[in-house]
């Protein structure tokens, strides 16, 4: 079966500083990617995705950016944070089938803070 | 362009009362897909049904039904005898076949079931 991994879990971050977040797919290979930040009590803003290794859109300009260096990892990264990106980030997977609405199964979750 | 809206922002009932949660989504395209998903504290988004828009039917799992309505643009969730576990945040998203896997969620609904 497939499981999705990220971490760290929680993170606390001062303004100004680096960030990378990690995502892992067990199980599956060649799945579409997907970051998603949920800011608190709202709902959930597609970031990035990816269809495969290098391929990566954004979905909104913003302070942050994201890489896949492999088949079955996402990278969410940032050179200074800004206190607006504190949230909830969510990756998530899908399978590539190509006939789209395909279903997306999404990992534990890492909670940011920015002070 | 896509829109889920989900107007119901919080929900409490009684342990064992019924609960329907609205969405009505709005879309240009013909084929598209709508899912719902059930969001705990713990934070991870659980998938709980996918449904393409050329199959109309009503759908239960246990506790759970669907009723997906073109005529009105709805697919509504009904948690019927509800539990505490069943408090959660839950939302409703949209996918197009022309937009690829990409959701569109609506902002959410937050059940609350008191014991």
């Amino acid at each position: 079966s497939q499981t999705i991994h990220q971490w760290p879990a929680t993170l606390v971050q001062p303004v100004g500083s680096p960030l990378s977040l990690e995502c892992t797919v067990e199980g599956t290979s060649n799945p579409n990617l997907y970051w998603y930040r949920q800011a608190a009590g709202r709902g959930l803003q597609l970031l990035f995705y990816s269809v495969g290794i290098g391929q990566i859109s954004s979905e909104v300009p913003q302070n942050l950016s994201a890489s896949r260096p492999q088949d079955r990892q996402f990278i969410l990264s940032s050179k200074k944070l800004l206190l607006s990106d504190s949230g909830f980030y969510l990756c998530a997977w899908s399978p590539a089938l190509g006939t789209g609405g395909d279903t997306q199964y999404f990992g534990p979750g890492t909670r940011l803070t920015v002070l | 362009a896509q829109k889920v809206t989900q107007a119901q922002t919080e929900i409490s009932v009684v342990e064992k009362e019924d609960v329907t949660l609205d969405c009505v989504y709005e879309t240009r395209d013909t084929t598209y897909y709508l899912f719902w998903y059930k969001q705990p504290p713990s934070g991870e988004l659980v998938f709980l049904i996918r449904r393409n828009s050329f199959d109309e039917q009503n759908e239960i799992s246990g506790r759970y039904s669907w009723n997906f309505q073109k005529s009105t643009s709805s697919f509504n969730f009904t948690i019927t005898a509800s539990q505490v576990v069943d408090s959660a945040v839950y939302f409703c998203a949209l996918s197009t076949k022309a937009a690829g896997n990409k959701l569109t969620f609506g902002g959410g609904t937050r059940v609350l079931v008191k014991p």
